[in-house]
């Protein structure tokens, strides 16, 4: 069954640094990949996912993820973060050849301080 | 959130008591979801349904039901089985149940149950 692995909690950055939240995977198939964010007592918002091609995705508020298949990896990355960046961000994988089944990571919370 | 409502934000109830979280999409979407969200844990599958009047378990079912009557509503009952049922319950929604379509959330609802 796929898993995915957010290795921090917690991530703290300066306003305007640049910002990377980790995220790694294990799928018997090939990968459907998905970041989303939540700020408090809301619901999740997508921000972006890599399907096939280019492995650099673009995606909402100035967001970019890079697919890394020989590490297994997805990385939510910004070149610079902004206050309003802080919240929980969570790490999704779907397997091609389990398409019903989506699995979240537990989540990373990110602080970015003035 | 768009697309999406849940109601109500909070919820009171007493143990023992069964309780019905209400998920209504506009979005015309055939898939929809509930999970459970809990602090440190990420998102938990409680049930999902591709198409009306059918629905599957997650990983944790036990303790709820659904129903899918409606391709636009998708309510879950906490049951009084349910040992630990107070929690952030989210609902979501897709295109499809399969493949690369990311989910929409709604606003989710919060249960205490005492």
């Amino acid at each position: 069954a796929q898993s995915v692995a957010q290795p921090e909690d917690q991530v703290n950055v300066a306003e305007g640094n640049p910002l990377t939240v980790k995220c790694t995977y294990s799928v018997s198939g090939n990968p459907y990949l998905f970041w989303y964010v939540q700020y408090p007592n809301r619901g999740l918002q997508f921000l972006l996912k890599y399907i096939t091609g280019d492995n650099l995705v673009k995606g909402s508020y100035g967001f970019e993820a890079e697919f890394n298949k020989s590490q297994t990896s997805f990385h939510l990355k910004k070149p610079s973060a902004l206050v309003s960046d802080s919240a929980l961000y969570f790490c999704a994988v779907r397997d091609d050849g389990n398409n019903n089944d989506m699995r979240f990571g537990a989540g990373t919370r990110l602080t970015v301080k003035p | 959130d768009g697309g999406i409502t849940q109601s109500p934000k909070y919820l009171f109830r007493k143990e023992g008591q069964n309780v019905t979280l209400s998920c209504e999409q506009n979005l015309n979407h055939d898939a929809m979801y509930w999970y459970r969200q809990d602090p440190g844990q990420g998102l938990r599958l409680i049930y999902y349904s591709q198409i009306v009047n059918d629905f599957q378990k997650g990983d944790i079912a036990e303790g709820y039901s659904v129903s899918r009557e409606k391709k636009e509503s998708f309510p879950l009952t906490v049951t009084s089985a349910q040992k630990n049922p107070t929690a952030f319950y989210l609902c979501a929604s897709s295109r499809g149940g399969m493949g690369s379509y990311e989910q929409y959330f709604g606003p989710g609802t919060r249960l205490t149950v005492t």
